[in-house]
């Protein structure tokens, strides 16, 4: 069954440095989402991207994030400047269209010290 | 501000019961309703997905939708000790196509 895959599974750095978050989306799906959960507290959307562009983001994602679909399989989250209240479990998502069934990836758990 | 309720538990049941959750939201533009699982440290497993009023029947699981109370549950019977985790509803308006999240129900269920 395919399935959302995400790399690292555990990044730690330290605070003001450069972090990128991969994920290979279902090859089928063309909407694609990071989600994040700060421990204790509910998923948050970030950001959702189609057709080679943001089509929808959150007050959360400011200019200190970015995402890429650098090639025809990888979907990417760069944060430029980690803060200590990055941390967080940062979760892929795909779908085939929008409004649908959204498959979420294993997470990536960002430490910033 | 598009909100999604839940009560937060925990929900005990014992072993072969039905375990009742439940969600209410905000938007009444919301258009489509996910239900989840989350267990301890993993990511959000989609479980169940409710597009129009009525009821949903998938295995031991029924999701319940009301717009018009802006209402959905999940049910779950013959519940078993490894359905004990966190449910999450999940909700997207009709505006756009992100998942706004409720803050989960705990749910255990006793051997």
């Amino acid at each position: 069954e395919p399935e959302v895959t995400q790399t690292p599974s555990h990044q730690v750095t330290q605070m003001g440095q450069e972090v990128i978050l991969r994920c290979v989306p279902i090859s089928n799906h063309l909407y694609f989402y990071w989600y994040r959960q700060i421990l204790g507290q509910k998923v948050e959307f970030l950001v959702s991207f189609y057709n080679n562009e943001i089509s929808e983001k959150s007050e959360i994602f400011d200019d200190q994030f970015s995402v890429e679909r650098p090639d025809g399989s990888n979907f990417t989250l760069k944060i430029r400047s980690t803060k200590l209240e990055d941390s967080a479990m940062y979760f892929c998502a795909s779908s085939q269209n929008r409004d649908n069934e959204q498959f979420f990836g294993p997470g990536t758990r960002l430490t910033v010290l | 501000q598009k909100e999604v309720e839940q009560n937060s538990g925990p929900l005990s049941v014992p072993e072969g019961a039905i375990a009742s959750l439940n969600c209410t939201y905000s938007d009444r533009g919301s258009q489509s309703f996910f239900w989840y699982r989350q267990y301890s440290g993993k990511s959000p497993e989609l479980i169940m997905s409710i597009y129009s009023n009525g009821d949903k029947e998938d295995g031991r699981f029924t999701a319940q939708l009301n717009k018009a109370s802006q209402y959905v549950s999940l049910l779950i019977r013959d519940s078993q000790p490894s359905d004990s985790a966190t449910y999450l509803c999940a909700v997207i308006d009709n505006a756009g196509n992100m998942l706004t999240f409720g803050g989960g129900t705990r749910l255990m269920v006793k051997p």
